[in-house]
C-alpha cells in the first residue's frame, strides 16, 4: 500500500539558516509528489510538485524538492528561512488511476527563531 | 477568483447530534475531494466526487457520514449522529480535471469538535 512518512513531526530552525524537510514514500510506480504547506487559518497551499523530467524540483516562496528514487525520498529544502515560513508541512503522493486523491504524511511543523 | 471556502469555519457539537458541512469549489472545477485530519494523525482521503456522481467512496468510515453534491456545484458533508471520534478538521480541495497529477486547491478547512 502506498504510504508516505515524515520522521520529523517539529523542527525548529533560525531565520535566515538553511532548512531541510524530510519526507519518504512507499509507492509501487512512479510516485506523483507534492508538497504542500499550511499557515494557521490558512487552507493547504501548494508549494511545488514532481510528476517525472529533472529530479530538481522548484517551487513558490523560494522552496526546492529533490526526487530520489533509489533513497524513496523527496525532500524539501530552502536555503535560507525567513520568520513567515513558520508553518506546517505535508508531503504527499497522489494515487494512481483516475481517482487521485492525495496519500499524506502526517506532517512537519516548523518553527523559526528571531 | 475566489479560492475553495467551507462553512462553518469551526462546529462544536454534542455526541449524537448532527452536523453538515459545505464545501464550494472553486467555479468551474468538476472534481471535489473531501478529506479529514484526526489530531496527531495525517490528513486522510474521505471522498471524490467528479460533478456530481460520487467517484471513489472508499474512505468513508461508515454510514455515519453522507456526502452529496448538489448539481455538481457545492458539496455537503453530514455527519448523523456524530461521534467523539468524528473530531478533527475536515478539508475540501478541488481541481479542475482529475488524476493524479492534477494540482488540487484546498480550502482552510472545518475544525469539528464532537464533546
Amino acid at each position: 500500500a502506498q504510504s508516505v512518512t515524515q520522521p520529523d513531526i517539529h523542527i525548529t530552525v533560525s531565520e535566515g539558516a538553511s532548512l531541510e524537510l524530510r519526507c519518504n514514500y512507499s509507492y509501487g510506480a512512479t510516485p506523483y509528489l507534492f508538497w504542500y504547506v499550511q499557515s494557521p487559518g490558512q487552507g493547504l497551499q501548494l508549494l511545488l510538485k514532481y510528476f517525472s523530467g529533472d529530479t530538481l524540483v522548484q517551487g513558490i516562496k523560494g522552496f526546492e524538492a529533490e526526487f530520489k528514487r533509489s533513497q524513496s525520498s523527496f525532500n524539501l529544502r530552502k536555503p535560507s528561512v525567513h520568520w513567515s515560513d513558520a508553518a506546517e508541512y505535508f508531503c504527499a503522493v497522489g494515487r494512481g488511476g483516475s481517482q487521485g486523491n492525495l496519500i499524506f504524511g502526517k506532517g512537519t511543523k516548523l518553527s523559526v527563531k528571531p | 477568483e475566489a479560492g475553495v471556502t467551507q462553512f462553518p469555519s469551526h462546529s462544536v457539537i454534542e455526541k449524537g447530534q448532527t452536523v453538515t458541512l459545505r464545501c464550494d469549489p472553486i467555479s468551474g472545477h468538476d472534481n471535489l475531494y473531501w478529506y479529514r485530519r484526526v489530531m496527531g494523525k495525517e490528513i486522510k482521503f474521505l471522498l471524490h466526487f467528479v460533478k456530481e456522481s460520487k467517484q471513489d467512496e472508499s474512505g468513508m468510515p461508515n454510514n455515519r457520514f453522507l456526502a452529496e453534491r448538489t448539481g455538481g456545484t457545492y458539496s455537503t458533508l453530514k455527519v448523523q449522529p456524530a461521534e467523539l471520534e468524528d473530531s478533527g478538521v475536515y478539508f475540501c480541495a478541488s481541481s479542475p480535471v482529475g488524476g493524479a497529477q492534477e494540482t488540487q486547491y484546498f480550502g482552510p478547512g472545518t475544525r469539528l469538535l464532537v464533546l
